[in-house]
């Protein structure tokens, strides 16, 4: 069946680079989602990238993808105290809706002063 | 644009009682409704998944009888739980697609049944 794994947390100094991971197994995904999840609220899409894309960039955030090895992650540089968030690496075969999407368990990114 | 409205933000409620939840698309037509339910530092799990006008498809292991979902028209999809018990206190969410965008997510629900 289909899993997408990550680690739980991560914790950087505020000013450096954060690193968010994910796995997945699905070689049937299409498109690979990066949201971010500030506590009580609902998910925000930070960015997506298809499977025939090896790097996405937009501003801060970087998304590299080893299709190879199912891998997929998330750089934002220059980590900011407002960055302090669960992050949550998603897929699905269909990006346009016809199917849910499966998510990781999602990583606490934690902010150091 | 692309943005999906999801009411209550939170609600409690008392063991016994049904509890319905909004799901809106403000400036899009959403021809796919999905409700994904998170409980405490877990990922979002998929219920079900609703099109405009015909039956939601249930994920196994959710019950079609105590989560009732309703998308009646392109912009509405409604879930409602019935008879809550303490264990159905979870952060529900809703999301939707027209089809031809990607999903677009509401800002969840916190239910607590008391």
């Amino acid at each position: 069946g289909e899993d997408v794994e990550q680690s739980l947390f991560l914790s950087v100094r505020e000013g450096d680079s954060s690193v968010i991971n994910c796995t997945y197994t699905d070689s049937s995904s299409t498109y690979l989602y990066w949201y971010k999840q500030e506590p009580g609220a609902g998910l925000q899409l930070l960015t997506y990238i298809f499977s025939n894309m090896d790097m996405k960039q937009d501003q801060r955030l970087t998304v590299l993808l080893n299709k190879k090895d199912k891998h997929l992650s998330l750089r934002i540089a220059d980590t900011q105290t407002g960055d302090s968030a669960i992050y949550f690496c998603a897929e699905s075969y269909s990006g346009g809706g016809a199917d849910g999407l499966t998510f990781g368990k999602g990583t606490h990114l934690i902010i150091q002063p | 644009g692309a943005v999906v409205s999801q009411h209550p933000s939170w609600v409690i409620c008392k063991s016994g009682t049904s509890v319905k939840i909004e799901c809106r698309s403000l400036d899009f037509q959403a021809t796919t409704m999905f409700w994904y339910r998170q409980f405490p530092k877990q990922s979002l799990m998929l219920m079900a998944t609703s099109n405009e006008g015909s039956k939601a498809t249930y994920e196994q292991g959710v019950e079609k009888d105590k989560f009732l979902i309703n998308h009646a028209s392109l912009t509405l999809s409604t879930l409602t739980v019935t008879s809550a018990h303490p264990e159905d206190s979870s952060f529900y969410i809703c999301s939707a697609s027209s089809g031809t965008r990607l999903i677009t997510f509401g800002s969840g629900t916190r239910l607590t049944v008391v």
